[in-house]
């Protein structure tokens, strides 16, 4: 099946900082990418879609110039957490899909804000 | 507008047992149905999909669905629990085209006693 990767799966960073996550999708070409942000016990809430070569759409409540989201090609999308404050301290899960296809999702990437 | 409704936040069955997760939809049209699966700190895996073929619905690791549409219903069977088989469910809407955002449940959790 479909396999989509998340890099890293795991960060720490000092607060002020900012993170860059990357999510691949390995064996297809990922027209549409998505990315999700799951705190603990709840379920997965959407953040963004992503369109390759298209300015990201952000869900209401989500600031865009915190949460930067890049779609540069067919195979990734990054989110970078700018300015990273404990608050921000989430797990984060991309998905991906192909035109007209279903969603892949990606392994997650837990970050925790010190 | 779409909506999920998953009845148990926390179901709890003995190995051998057979599992059952309920899942009400709300669509203004015929939607797409998912189960995925979610084991701690990892991403989700797509257990099944309906999308308006079968209304019984086979998925991996023995679990199936039956969508219902007089009752709005999908929910989520398996035979005989397996002590591996403890992990958040979601339940998922989306539009048959899959041109609209998933819409997630807030999940089920499945505990399985030895």
């Amino acid at each position: 099946g479909a396999v989509v990767s998340q890099h890293p799966s795991w960060v720490i960073c000092k607060s002020g900082t900012s993170v860059k996550i990357e999510c691949r999708s390995l064996d297809f070409q990922a027209t549409t990418m998505f990315w999700y942000r799951q705190f603990p016990k709840q379920s997965l809430m959407l953040m963004a879609t992503s369109n390759e070569g298209s300015k990201a759409t952000y869900e209401q409540g989500v600031e865009k110039d915190k949460f930067l989201i890049n779609h540069a090609s067919l195979t990734l999308s990054t989110l970078t957490v700018t300015s990273a404050h404990p608050e921000d301290s989430s797990f984060y899960i991309c998905s991906a899909r192909p035109r007209g296809g279903t969603q892949y999702f990606g392994p997650g990437t837990r970050l925790l804000v010190l | 507008a779409q909506s999920v409704t998953q009845l148990d936040s926390h179901v709890s069955v003995s190995e051998g047992t057979p599992v059952l997760l309920r899942c009400n939809y709300s669509s203004s049209y015929s939607p797409s149905l998912f189960w995925y699966v979610q084991h701690p700190n990892k991403g989700l895996q797509l257990l099944l999909k309906y999308t308006s073929a079968a209304t019984l619905v086979k998925g991996i690791n023995g679990f199936e669905a039956e969508f219902k549409k007089s009752e709005t219903s999908f929910h989520l069977t398996k035979p005989s629990a397996h002590m591996s088989d403890a992990a958040e469910y979601f339940c998922v809407v989306s539009d048959p085209g899959g041109n609209t955002p998933l819409v997630f449940g807030k999940g089920t959790r499945l505990s399985v006693i030895a």
